[in-house]
């Protein structure tokens, strides 16, 4: 069966400091990647999604990035965080591009 | 106009009864519609996805389907204390486009 994997859990990042958040996927092949941000009281947004290695596409513009280095591993990284990025990060993946399942998510808070 | 929109809530029901969730959604070309739970702190999980007109079944959780009222519910029979979380509708506009798109979710509450 397949299973998601994120870390780190919790993180307390000054405003200014870089980001990174890992997430590996097991038991699947070229699933498609995703990483949604949910704000306090808001709904999940699609920050970047991916469907292959190195294939990265971007639906909102601002100071984070993301990689996929490997089939089944998807990075989201900033090089300067800011107050605004603080949220619940989330990894999920599908395998058509339909059904979507999480990770156990991120929680981010920059002070 | 949001693509896909929730009442907030909080809903609150009393434990056995039914708990009528609904969900709207503004593109007519949408293929593909889900419901996940999410408590609170965690990541949500899938429940129930449904395709086609009509009624999907699966234990005490029942989706509907209305396309041409662009419209989608979900029905908690039996509610108890456990279903009370935040659920969310997501619709995929576009069949294999790779992307889903989330309401805001609905709160429920579970009175015992």
């Amino acid at each position: 069966s397949q299973t998601i994997h994120q870390w780190p859990a919790t993180l307390v990042q000054p405003v200014g400091s870089p980001l990174s958040l890992e997430c590996t996927v097991e038991g699947t092949s070229n699933p498609n990647l995703y990483w949604y941000r949910q704000a306090a009281g808001r709904g999940l947004q699609l920050l970047f999604y991916s469907v292959g290695i190195g294939q990265i596409s971007s639906e909102v513009p601002q100071n984070l990035s993301a990689s996929r280095p490997q089939d089944r591993q998807f990075i989201l990284s900033s090089k300067k965080l800011l107050l605004s990025d603080s949220g619940f990060y989330l990894c999920a993946w599908s395998e058509s591009g339909n059904t979507i399942y999480f990770g156990e998510g991120s929680w981010l808070t920059v002070v | 106009q949001k693509e896909v929109e929730q009442n907030s809530g909080p809903l609150s029901v009393p434990e056995g009864a039914i708990a009528s969730l609904n969900c709207t959604y503004s593109d007519r070309g949408s293929q593909s519609f889900f419901w996940y739970r999410q408590y609170s702190g965690k990541s949500p999980e899938l429940i129930m996805s449904i395709y086609s007109n009509g009624d999907k079944e699966d234990g005490r959780f029942t989706a509907q389907l209305n396309k041409a009222s662009q419209y989608v519910s979900l029905l908690i029979r039996d509610s108890q204390p456990s279903d009370s979380a935040t659920y969310l509708c997501a619709v995929n506009s576009n069949f294999g486009n790779e992307k889903l798109t989330f309401g805001t979710g609905t709160r429920l509450t579970i009175i015992p």
